[in-house]
Order: structure tokens, then sequence, then C-alpha cells
């Protein structure tokens, strides 16, 4: 059972649409959510990262946090061909120290 | 931005072969990670390092072995490797911190025939 699980597996999105991800840990002492985005053949880099309840937002990208029910969401308007990737979630605890627990992932594919 | 590289990029060694990861970072990080990413299971860490000597079991390090020799230097060694082990290798580094963001290298992709 993975720690870390990220809804859907996959996603398609026209152009210019909204695309939802979200993600769960069932780790209690998780406090910290990372999204990372990897590109077809390339490395994960990190889009953002979130610790407080609530939401934040950079440019095209909100993130939502409920660490509650340790849930966040990944959110990215207006979509472009460019946004097609691989996200990844990630969790991390403070008493895990530097160690991060990845979800599966959700494979976004926008359509022009 | 961070620099992570690895070598070699490619590998295709039998069952039974040695093999050896290179991952190396200037960006003067104290942690070194390895992970291996496979399809179905995401990305899962095999071993840690905070510092020149220090070795940190991961999540999934049974038929690895690692050595951090330097900062910047950190390997990961297959002494026997498996049909298993056939996978994309990951190596990351971040600065000292519980939520400090981890850079990633390009990755090596290992077959193991």
């Amino acid at each position: 059972q993975q720690k870390v699980q990220q809804s859907p597996e996959s996603l398609i999105v026209p152009e210019g649409g909204m695309a939802s991800l979200n993600c769960t840990s069932s780790d209690r002492n998780v406090d910290y959510f990372w999204w990372y985005r990897q590109h077809s053949g390339k490395s994960p880099k990190m889009l953002m990262s979130i610790f407080s309840n609530g939401e934040k937002e950079e440019g095209r990208f909100t993130v939502h946090l409920n660490k509650a029910s340790l849930h966040t969401s990944l959110h990215i308007r207006d979509s472009q061909p460019s946004d097609s990737a691989l996200y990844l979630c990630a969790a991390a605890s403070n008493s895990a120290g530097n160690k991060l627990t990845f979800g599966i992932g959700t494979r976004v594919l926008v359509r022009p | 931005e961070a620099a992570v590289t690895q070598s070699p990029r490619n590998k295709v060694t039998v069952t039974g072969g040695n093999v050896t990861l290179s991952c190396r970072q200037t960006n003067s990080h104290n942690y070194m990670y390895w992970y291996r990413q496979d399809t179905g299971h995401g990305l899962r860490l095999i071993h840690y390092s905070y510092g020149a000597g220090n070795l940190q079991i991961g999540d999934v390090p049974d038929g690895y072995k690692a050595t951090r020799t330097t900062q910047e230097d950190f390997f990961l060694l297959l002494e026997l490797a498996s049909p298993s082990q056939t996978s994309l290798y990951f190596c990351a580094s971040s600065g000292t911190g519980n939520y400090a963001e981890q850079f990633f290298g390009p990755g090596t992709r290992l077959t193991v025939l």
C-alpha cells in the first residue's frame, strides 16, 4: 500500500483547460508536501511546496493543503502542451528528516 | 540552479555482474540520495547520506550498497546484479534542513540481462 496516493493515474486536458490533481498521505506524521514535474525522458524538478493549511498560487499553478485530512491538490489553469508531464507528489515529516516519500504520479496530457 | 551529474547515463550488464553508478554534485549540499523509478512504483529511496562517510538506509535497500567518499561524490554499488534491478536510477542532493528542496540528476538507465 503506497503511503502517498495520487489520483487520477492519468488525465487528458484540452489546451486552455484546467487540470486538477490529488494527493493524500496515510502517514499522520506528514506535515509538508512537494509537487514535482517530470517531462518525458527528463528528471523530476520541483514545482511547488506547501506546509500551511490553505492555498498557494504561483502563476498558473495553485496548490491547496488540508492538514487535517493530509490531502493536497494541484490545479493548473490555462493548461499548455508544455504542461504535459508526469506530476509527482511527495510527502515529508519532521521525524523523517530529509526523507521524501513519493506517490506513483499522475500523467497529464494537454491536447492542442 | 543546483547541478547534479550522473554516470554512466546508460548501462547494460548481465545477471551476476558488478555495477557502480556514480553521482557528483557541485552545490555544497550535505544530503545526497539514490532513487530508483519503476512504472507502477514511482520513485523509491534506496540509500541516502548526510555527509562524507555517512550512509543511511532507505526504503528499498536490498541488493544495493552505497558509499559517500566526499561531500561531492556518492556511489551506488550492485555487486550481484539481478534482472529485478533493471530500472531508471536517479541521484539527488539537498541542503540541510528538514524541508530542503531535492535537486535531481539526469538519471542512469540500467538494464540487467
